[in-house]
């Protein structure tokens, strides 16, 4: 059974900051991986989404990697701003069917 | 382009009445899927639904629950005589479904369900 962790749990930082959020996840025979935003009382918004062949995506000051074989995956957020304060989640997905496992989340403030 | 439409945002049953939640997905999209965030807990997939077909109804209790997507109409997922512990936030999610691109996912803004 896959059991996707997000550590830390919570994480505060001064605007600026870079930011590294960590997943890990047991079962390395995954199809993708994704990256969500939560914000409180909202829906969850994707940023970016890495196949399995690939090792990394980016998408403005957002960069997540891809380890498969290891079973992790980091991502990075540059030159942080209050606006990135959001719970943070990162989801597996076994095949193409888009059932997803989700880690806990990392909650994210980013102090002015 | 409109995204998931959900509703509604915000529902509150006494316990032993029904829930019904509705779920418009993208359009183009012909994949849905439910989760449900319990409080202090992560997502959990309940049931991938495509038209007139369930998928994959493994993360769905066994009883009071049911899900459908009609040919015609948004998805619809009900919960039957509703407990304290169905008090929770329902996300639907949909994509196309075909292709990398396609498996990008979309969620919309949730509903929340109180039970008193």
């Amino acid at each position: 059974k896959q059991e996707v962790t997000q550590i830390p749990a919570a994480l505060s930082v001064p605007e600026g900051e870079n930011l590294v959020l960590n997943c890990s996840f047991t079962d390395s025979a995954i199809y993708n991986l994704q990256w969500f935003r939560q914000d409180p009382g909202k829906g969850l918004t994707s940023l970016l989404l890495i196949q399995s062949s690939q090792r990394e995506q980016t998408s403005g000051r957002l960069n997540a990697s891809l380890d498969k074989s290891s079973g992790r995956s980091t991502l990075y957020i540059a030159a942080s701003q209050p606006g990135d304060s959001a719970t943070y989640l990162c989801a597996v997905s076994k095949a193409a069917g888009n059932k997803l496992t989700f880690g806990g989340g990392t909650r994210v403030l980013v102090k002015p | 382009n409109a995204g998931v439409m959900q509703n509604p945002r915000h529902l509150v049953r006494r316990r032993g009445q029904e829930a019904r939640l509705r779920c418009s997905p993208m359009k183009g999209h012909s994949h849905v899927y439910w989760y449900r965030q319990l409080p202090e807990e992560g997502l959990k997939f309940m049931v991938y639904l495509q038209k007139e077909n369930i998928i994959d109804e493994s993360g769905m209790p066994k009883e009071r629950f049911s899900a459908e997507f009609p040919k015609e109409g948004p998805s619809i997922l009900r919960i039957q005589q509703v407990v304290r512990g169905d008090s929770a936030a329902y996300f639907c999610a949909s994509s196309q479904g075909q292709g990398a691109t396609g498996n990008t996912i979309y969620f919309g803004e949730g509903s929340w369900l109180t039970v008193v």
